[in-house]
């Protein structure tokens, strides 16, 4: 089993509608939960971080997470043409471990 | 703030071959990772480093891959010999603790080829 599972893509949404993205982790003792932004042939970048039950927002994007069902995702509304990217999903465990998913590639067309 | 600077940006070598990249972290942060991304992959952890000592290195190929970072701050990932599938991008990433909602913060990366 996979350390951090994301759900397969690509993704591909039309221009205003909700994208959401799927991680599932296998280490129950995992506390922070990061998602990030990687534009093809550019670094990752941090879109949002989590680290409590429950749900998170900033802006349009929505963190949601689930410890018991170890489970995060992240949904972007009212998508746009830039949001198109591979998202990663990374989690924090003991000693700050930073473990990322494979990534999912969304696509938002116009 | 400076960001984290890594070089070479590219670098194309042969097979069996040995070649070097360097990180330097932002400015006080303790914590600084190495990850290989191969094309279409996520980023894989090969070593972190918490000052100048190593926290985790279960994921790097010692018997080809070594890291350094004296000082607690620059660091060196080495290769020696490469093979053809350690074609990829090398991320430095540093952050600046070990506290579990601290984000890490990448470099632009070193793309090898190998041929």
């Amino acid at each position: 089993q996979k350390e951090v599972e994301q759900n397969s893509g690509p993704l591909s949404v039309p221009e205003g509608a909700i994208a959401s993205l799927n991680c599932t982790y296998s280490d129950r003792g995992s506390q922070s939960f990061f998602w990030y932004r990687q534009y093809s042939g550019k670094s990752p970048e941090l879109i949002m971080f989590i680290y409590s039950n429950g749900d998170k927002e900033d802006g349009r994007f929505t963190a949601q997470l689930n410890k018991a069902s170890q489970y995060v995702s992240l949904l972007i509304r009212d998508s746009q043409p830039s949001d198109s990217a591979t998202y990663l999903c990374a989690v924090k465990t003991s000693g700050s471990r930073l473990t990322f998913g494979e990534g999912t590639q969304l696509t938002v067309n116009p | 703030e400076a960001g984290v600077a890594q070089s070479p940006r590219y670098k194309i070598i042969e097979k069996r071959q040995s070649v070097a990249f360097w990180c330097n972290p932002i400015s006080g942060h303790a914590t600084l990772y190495w990850y290989q991304q191969i094309l279409g992959q996520g980023p894989k952890l090969l070593i972190q480093f918490q000052n100048n000592g190593v926290v985790d290195d279960s994921q790097l190929p010692k018997d080809r891959f070594s890291a350094e970072r004296l000082k607690g701050v620059d660091s060196t990932l080495k290769i020696q010999p490469a093979k053809l599938e350690d074609s990829a991008v090398y991320l430095c990433a540093s952050s600046p603790g070990a506290l579990m909602n601290t984000e890490a913060f990448f470099g632009q990366g070193t793309r090898l080829t190998v041929v």
